[in-house]
């Protein structure tokens, strides 16, 4: 069965610390990837997105994300975190056998002011 | 103008009762979706409508009814609530297929008790 890990339940940074969080994925057809962000209380929405091309993807606020198709792994990055990005992210995979986006389990981060 | 949305945002019922979820995006996709939120955060698929017509039923109990009116609207109806339906919901839209981004409505907290 697909599935979508993510290995790094809880990560507790202070702020200006680099941020790499892991999600590897269990599908060997063509995917699209995600990472969507979840601020506390609120609804999801997308940080970053790879349909095909560059696997070096770069989103909003600062975040990037890198695809290595022979790990089957698309790791989030941000280079120096803030305090505002302390959020649950979540890694998504869809595929047009799955007609769904699949979401891992989550990664909640603290960042310590 | 919000792309999904969902009402009402909070819903507190009592045991054995039936309530409704109500969906509408705006962003003229044709594939829409229910996910639950559990107190782990954990996103699992519910079901997924292409067309006003049903594509994905996750072994979600049948006291959970979606009723798409047409492709703009996805609507949830459950039947005699549990204490274990407490959870988040969500709607979410996209194009169908490959290439394509779900948008996630604000969600609808609902409480069982």
């Amino acid at each position: 069965a697909q599935s979508v890990s993510q290995h790094n339940h809880h990560v507790i940074l202070s702020e200006a610390a680099s941020l790499e969080l892991g999600c590897n994925y269990s599908y060997g057809g063509t995917v699209n990837l995600f990472w969507y962000v979840q601020y506390p209380g609120q609804h999801l929405q997308l940080l970053l997105k790879y349909f095909s091309g560059d696997p070096l993807v770069k989103g909003i606020k600062g975040f990037e994300a890198e695809f290595i198709k022979s790990k089957f792994s698309f790791n989030l990055r941000k280079p120096s975190v803030q305090w505002s990005d302390t959020a649950e992210y979540f890694c998504a995979v869809n595929s047009d056998n799955f007609n769904k986006f699949y979401f891992g389990s989550g990664t909640k981060l603290n960042v310590k002011p | 103008d919000t792309a999904v949305s969902q009402t009402p945002k909070y819903l507190v019922t009592q045991m054995g009762n039936d309530k409704s979820i109500k969906c509408e995006q705006n962003l003229g996709h044709d594939t829409m979706y229910w996910y639950k939120q559990d107190s782990k955060k954990f996103l699992k698929i519910m079901f997924s409508y292409n067309n006003k017509e049903l594509i994905i039923n996750e072994t979600v109990p049948n006291r959970f009814s979606p009723k798409s009116p047409d492709k703009a609207h996805l609507n949830l109806h459950i039947n005699s609530l549990e204490l274990g339906d407490s959870a988040v919901y969500f709607c979410a839209s996209s194009h169908k297929g490959m290439n394509t981004e779900a948008f996630f409505g604000q969600g609808t907290r609902l409480t069982v008790v």
